[in-house]
C-alpha cells in the first residue's frame, strides 16, 4: 500500500524566513512524487514534480529515497506563500495520485 | 483558454437521494480524474479515465458510486442513495495524456452536502 504523510497540520513563520513543509510517503516501488498547492479561494494546482527537478516560486523538493520523503523548502517565505500545501505520490505511470493530509502555512507580516 | 469546468458547484441533498455530479475537461485531454476532499480523509482518488480504456474504479468507496465517461469528454459521477459522510468536495482533473509529465489540472470541484 502507498501512503502520504505530512505530520504538520499548520505551520506558521515570518517572512524571510525559512520554511520547510514535510512530506514522508512510504511505497514499495520508485514513486514520483508531486507537491500541490491550494491558495485561498483559487483551485488545487501543481507547485512542482520531482521528476522535472524543477524550482518554482522559488521553492525546491528533494527526494530523499533512503529517509523516503520530500521536504518543500524555501530560503525566504512570502505573504503570498499562505496557502494549503499537499504532498503527493504516484505509484503508476498515468497520474492516479495518494495524497497527504495537507499542511497549511500562514506566512505572518 | 478555458479550465476544468464542474457543475453545480454546490449540491444539498438529503439522504437517501441520488445525485449526479459534472465534469467538463480541458477540450483535447484525454485523461480525466475524480477526487475527493473531505475532512477526516483528506484528498482522495476515486476513479480515472483514459479514452476507451477500461477505467480504474479502484478509488471508488462503494457501490452506491459510479462514473461515466461519454465521448472521451464529460464525464458524471453517480452516488446513489446518499449518506452523510458522501458529504465532501468533489474534484475534477485532466491532463492532456495519462503520463506523469503531462500536469493534472484541477476543477473548482463541486460542494456536496447531505443532510
Amino acid at each position: 500500500a502507498q501512503r502520504v504523510t505530512q505530520p504538520e497540520k499548520l505551520l506558521s513563520v515570518f517572512k524571510g524566513a525559512p520554511v520547510e513543509l514535510k512530506c514522508n510517503y512510504s511505497y514499495s516501488g520508485s514513486p514520483e512524487l508531486f507537491w500541490y498547492v491550494q491558495y485561498s479561494r483559487q483551485r488545487l494546482q501543481l507547485l512542482l514534480r520531482h521528476i522535472s527537478r524543477e524550482s518554482i516560486k522559488g521553492f525546491t523538493a528533494d527526494l530523499n529515497k533512503g529517509e523516503t520523503s520530500f521536504h518543500l523548502k524555501k530560503p525566504f517565505a512570502q505573504e503570498e506563500d499562505s496557502a494549503m500545501y499537499y504532498c503527493a505520490l504516484s505509484g503508476t505511470s498515468y497520474g492516479k495520485l495518494t495524497f497527504g493530509q495537507g499542511t497549511i502555512l500562514t506566512v505572518h507580516p | 483558454g478555458a479550465g476544468v469546468s464542474q457543475s453545480p458547484s454546490n449540491k444539498v441533498t438529503e439522504k437517501g437521494k441520488d445525485v449526479e455530479l459534472r465534469c467538463d475537461p480541458i477540450s483535447g485531454h484525454t485523461a480525466l480524474y475524480w477526487y475527493r476532499q473531505s475532512l477526516g480523509q483528506g484528498l482522495e482518488f476515486l476513479i480515472y479515465f483514459q479514452g476507451n480504456s477500461a477505467p480504474d474504479k479502484s478509488g471508488l468507496p462503494s457501490d452506491r458510486f459510479s462514473a461515466e465517461r461519454t465521448g472521451g469528454s464529460v464525464s458524471t459521477l453517480t452516488i446513489q442513495r446518499t449518506q452523510q459522510e458522501d458529504s465532501a468536495v468533489y474534484l475534477c482533473a485532466s491532463s492532456l495524456a495519462p503520463d506523469l509529465m503531462y500536469t493534472q489540472y484541477f476543477g473548482p470541484g463541486t460542494r456536496l452536502t447531505v443532510l
